[in-house]
């Protein structure tokens, strides 16, 4: 099946510092979702994005679909900001929605 | 209602005994998803209904659990003969496009 790997598996930054976490896949999909995950467990959507660039705020996201990856822009990162990044994806295989899951990027901003 | 609900929260139970828990997806949702999460962990996936579909239960890990979903909304997540590495964080997600919207999940520890 298709593989998902995210990297880098942790990162710290300090308030204020950019970050860019990467999503590869290993076949083509249709469908490709980023989540934060906040140290209280609670998992929000912050994009879908198969393919192109979208903005929301500070965060951004860019998926190449031809080339399999996609990658999360954080700027001017907070400490809201920690927690741990999930990438997701469904492939084009059938009618199947399920969402293969990456282990997750843990991110820690500190003030 | 304005999201998805999970309950209970938390559960605690003795080795052995059967618990069930529940999910209240966003009304006119027609996918459902559920998800296991142990401490530290990525998600992984237990099962998925889609409209009036036979759900996928690919990735229930034994036949000691079972999920239902009636009348397309409220959905109930079974587990018989708890056992300790059960423990997790139980997650349900529900989507009536691409995104999936989840809940606050219930933590279960079995003891």
């Amino acid at each position: 099946g298709i593989q998902v790997e995210q990297s880098p598996p942790d990162l710290i930054l300090q308030e204020g510092a950019n970050s860019t976490l990467r999503c590869n896949f290993s076949d083509s999909v249709n469908n490709l979702q980023w989540f934060h995950q906040n140290p209280w467990g609670q998992l929000i959507n912050l994009f879908y994005i198969p393919s192109g660039t979208k903005q929301n705020g500070r965060l951004s996201a860019t998926t190449v679909a031809t080339e399999r990856y996609s990658l999360l822009y954080i700027s001017s990162s907070q400490t809201t900001d920690s927690g741990v990044y999930f990438c997701a994806v469904v492939t084009n295989a059938g009618n199947n929605r399920k969402l293969i899951w990456g282990l997750g990027t843990s991110l820690a901003v500190n003030p | 209602g304005a999201g998805v609900s999970q309950s209970p929260s938390n559960k605690v139970t003795e080795k052995g005994k059967d618990v069930e828990l529940r999910c209240d997806p966003i009304s006119g949702h027609t996918a459902l998803y559920w998800y296991r999460q142990s401490l530290g962990q990525g998600l992984e996936f237990l099962i998925y209904f889609q409209g009036n579909s036979a759900p996928d239960k690919s990735g229930l890990p034994s036949d000691r659990f079972s999920a239902e979903r009636t009348g397309g909304s409220v959905s109930t997540l079974t587990i018989q003969r708890t056992q300790q590495e059960d423990s997790a964080v139980y997650l349900c997600a529900s989507s009536a496009e691409e995104t999936q919207y989840f809940g606050p999940g219930t933590r279960l520890l079995v003891l």
